[in-house]
């Protein structure tokens, strides 16, 4: 009964080739988000959607694009791959988008490793 | 803007006994929450305590509490009988009232030994 996951666990791709990640929480949450944890482990936001409408969009570029069905998915989809996005991609859920007490739960990570 | 600083690259401690991790954060948001979450090696991220910046008490989760000191802006963890298991990267975010994201720290990796 995992809360969060995600798929793949483990990606290895060539630069240029375009992949998605794929996450799923069954915890009944509005609000979804994606992480990035690079080499020295640093834990940044890139996206957040409540309700299948986007609502944090960092400094990420274009080539990364998310898109919430519904809203227990977020996926993320990546074109045009390179070296610099090799990182641990990790999508977390919440509750709600509006209490600073809202604790976000995290998936396993999708390890992704750009060649 | 929001930071978090964790100034212990690495920490180690013995079996049993109890340590702090510290963190200091910087925030203009009125009210803020707090969060800890533990990285061991495999990877995944675990949520373990939360501190509310109103909260009258210091938030306490079984082996784990929060020295919560909102004038010097600080929200230490400390676990106390440390465990083998607890071996893991250790890190403070801080959660604004004007925006849903978490700002993490660079974290803390936390080595128990025999």
């Amino acid at each position: 009964d995992t809360a969060v996951s995600q798929t793949p666990k483990y990606l290895v791709t060539q630069m240029g080739n375009d992949k998605s990640i794929k996450c799923e929480q069954n915890l009944g949450h509005d609000t979804m988000y994606w992480y990035k944890q690079d080499s020295k482990k640093f834990l940044k936001i890139m996206f957040s959607y409540n309700n299948k409408e986007l609502i944090i969009n960092e400094t990420v570029p274009n080539r990364f694009s998310p898109k919430s069905p519904d809203k227990a998915h977020l996926n993320l989809h990546i074109n045009s791959l390179e070296l610099g996005d090799s990182a641990v991609y990790f999508c977390a859920s919440s509750q709600d988008q509006v209490r600073e007490g809202e604790t976000q739960y995290f998936g396993p990570g999708t390890r992704l490793l750009v060649l | 803007a929001q930071k978090i600083t964790q100034t212990q690259p690495g920490m180690f401690v013995q079996e049993k006994e109890a340590v702090t991790l510290d963190c200091t954060y910087d925030t203009s948001d009125p009210s803020y929450g707090l969060f800890w979450y533990k990285q061991p090696s495999s990877g995944e991220m675990i949520f373990l305590i939360y501190q509310g910046s109103y909260d009258q008490q210091n938030a306490t989760e079984g082996r784990y509490s929060l020295n919560f000191q909102k004038a010097r802006k600080s929200a230490n963890l400390v676990i106390s009988a440390s465990q083998l298991g607890d071996s893991a990267m250790y890190f403070c975010a801080l959660r604004g009232d004007t925006a849903s994201k978490l700002t993490f720290g660079t974290g803390t990796r936390l080595q128990v030994t025999l």
